[in-house]
């Protein structure tokens, strides 16, 4: 079962507008909730976090938004940069106090930046 | 702070063959993951350390995965007897134990080993 979903597999924009991508969760003891940026034949690089005590984090043109009554977030890309071209995933954990944090990845979108 | 690095970037092999994979954490990170990614899918956890203790595998890591971290320092994740089903990215990440009353950490991940078995 996937318990973390990315549905839109793609997803284009044009510099200079905001991108928006989206994910969603179905387990509800996820507490703690990550970005990562993917570019081919490298591993993802970590963007932008967010725990579930709160519903908004903000780091530069990065902004990530917590629903969870519906079980939601997005990560913002305001201006969108042809640098951002790469595929974007959501991961989810669970805070297992002091063992594993792994992580539950999401497929992926990949993000096309035009210029 | 040079990251997280990963040996060898690719490696080819035939079916039934054993390799060995090399991962060298974030210094002083005292917590290593691996997880495997295959084409269109998002990576997949397979095994966690704590210092030099292994403290969760997944069902995904059969009898013919193992891992090790004998020092608490650099981990080897070994594949016997290959399949081709093997086939994927295999990435190494770490982290810290962070300082807050949370325990949840962030990741920072290696370029990956890219195994292709023939």
């Amino acid at each position: 079962d996937q318990q973390v979903k990315q549905n839109s597999p793609s997803l284009s924009v044009q510099e200079g507008r905001i991108s928006i991508l989206n994910c969603d969760y179905t387990n509800s003891m996820f507490d703690y909730f990550l970005w990562y940026k993917k570019y081919p034949a490298e591993g993802p690089t970590f963007l932008i976090s967010i725990s579930s005590i709160k519903d908004k984090n903000e780091d530069g043109r990065f902004t990530v938004f917590l629903n969870k009554s519906a079980k939601h977030l997005s990560l913002h890309i305001v201006p969108s940069q042809p640098g951002d071209s790469a595929v974007y995933f959501c991961a989810a954990s669970v805070d297992g106090g002091g063992a594993t944090n792994k992580l539950i990845f999401g497929t992926g979108t990949l993000l096309a930046v035009q210029p | 702070d040079t990251g997280v690095s990963q040996d060898p970037r690719h490696k080819i092999t035939k079916r039934g063959q054993n390799v060995t994979f090399r991962c060298d954490p974030i210094s002083e990170h005292n917590r290593l993951y691996w997880y495997r990614q295959t084409l269109g899918q998002g990576p997949e956890f397979l095994t966690y350390f704590q210092n030099e203790a292994q403290l969760e595998k997944s069902r995904l890591l059969s009898d013919r995965f193992s891992a090790e971290r004998p020092k608490g320092s650099f981990s080897t994740l070994e594949i016997q007897r290959t399949e081709q089903g093997d086939s994927a990215m295999y990435l190494c990440a770490s982290s810290t134990t962070p300082t807050s009353g949370s325990s949840v950490d962030t990741q920072y991940f290696g370029p990956g080993t890219r195994l292709t078995v023939l």
